[in-house]
């Protein structure tokens, strides 16, 4: 099993343009999340999906929107992508045990 | 609001010595703290948990300590290895399913 898989582990963007990260996990797992990581911080919270078919907001939601494709996938979208979103991004899924997240290897991701 | 701390940044040890990570929380109706390991490039990895009921559990090479009446968790490595050098992050389970998660402390294990 690959677990959770994440797409471009790279981007460079310019500021206004948009893009989608992806996400995939294949342990039939319930939740997924979206963090960001910026240096010398821990992760926060964009967004989270508790089921598919449902989305909400976390600590920093603004600039960015999300799709629960699935059971298997959820994508965060940046609309128009600014310079304060140059940050590393991690899905994460969690199954039975909520206490357990498995995360992928994070999308760096920069916006000049 | 919710938040979760650590008291040092890096931390630095020999190896084969014991490793004490700590980390000060807030939030005292949270029902879950949780220690993760997050290597150079990669996403964070779960090393094991707590309940709020707890003060004490234990897995392989690590113990975890919760004190509730001061609000603080701590990480124990026993034997310090120079694959246990990364972030080390703590976090509590908020309201619903949300992590909060503290800043991180760097483990550099000296040879």
């Amino acid at each position: 099993n690959a677990g959770v898989t994440q797409t471009p582990k790279f981007q460079v963007l310019k500021t206004g343009q948009s893009m989608t990260l992806q996400c995939a996990q294949d342990m039939n797992h319930n939740s997924m999340y979206w963090y960001r990581q910026d240096p010398g911080m821990g992760l926060r919270l964009i967004y989270y999906s508790a089921s598919e078919g449902t989305t909400d907001k976390g600590e920093v939601p603004n600039g960015y929107n999300v799709s629960r494709l699935n059971k298997r996938e959820f994508s965060l979208r940046l609309e128009s992508a600014a310079p304060s979103q140059t940050s590393v991004y991690f899905c994460a899924s969690t199954g039975e045990s909520k206490n357990i997240q498995y995360f992928g290897a994070g999308t760096r991701l920069s916006v000049l | 609001g919710e938040s979760v701390g650590l008291h040092l940044p890096t931390l630095s040890v020999q190896e084969g010595d014991n490793s004490i990570i700590n980390c000060a929380y807030s939030n005292s109706a949270s029902d879950y703290f949780i220690w993760y390991k997050q290597e150079s490039g990669k996403g964070p990895q779960f090393i094991i948990d707590i309940r709020s009921n707890m003060d004490k559990r234990q897995g392989q090479r690590v113990t975890v300590l919760l004190n509730k009446t001061v609000k603080h968790l701590s990480l124990q490595i026993a034997a310090t290895q120079p694959g246990d050098s990364a972030v080390y992050f703590c976090a509590e389970r908020g309201y619903g399913q949300n992590f909060v998660f503290g800043p991180g402390t760097r483990l550099s294990v000296l040879p």
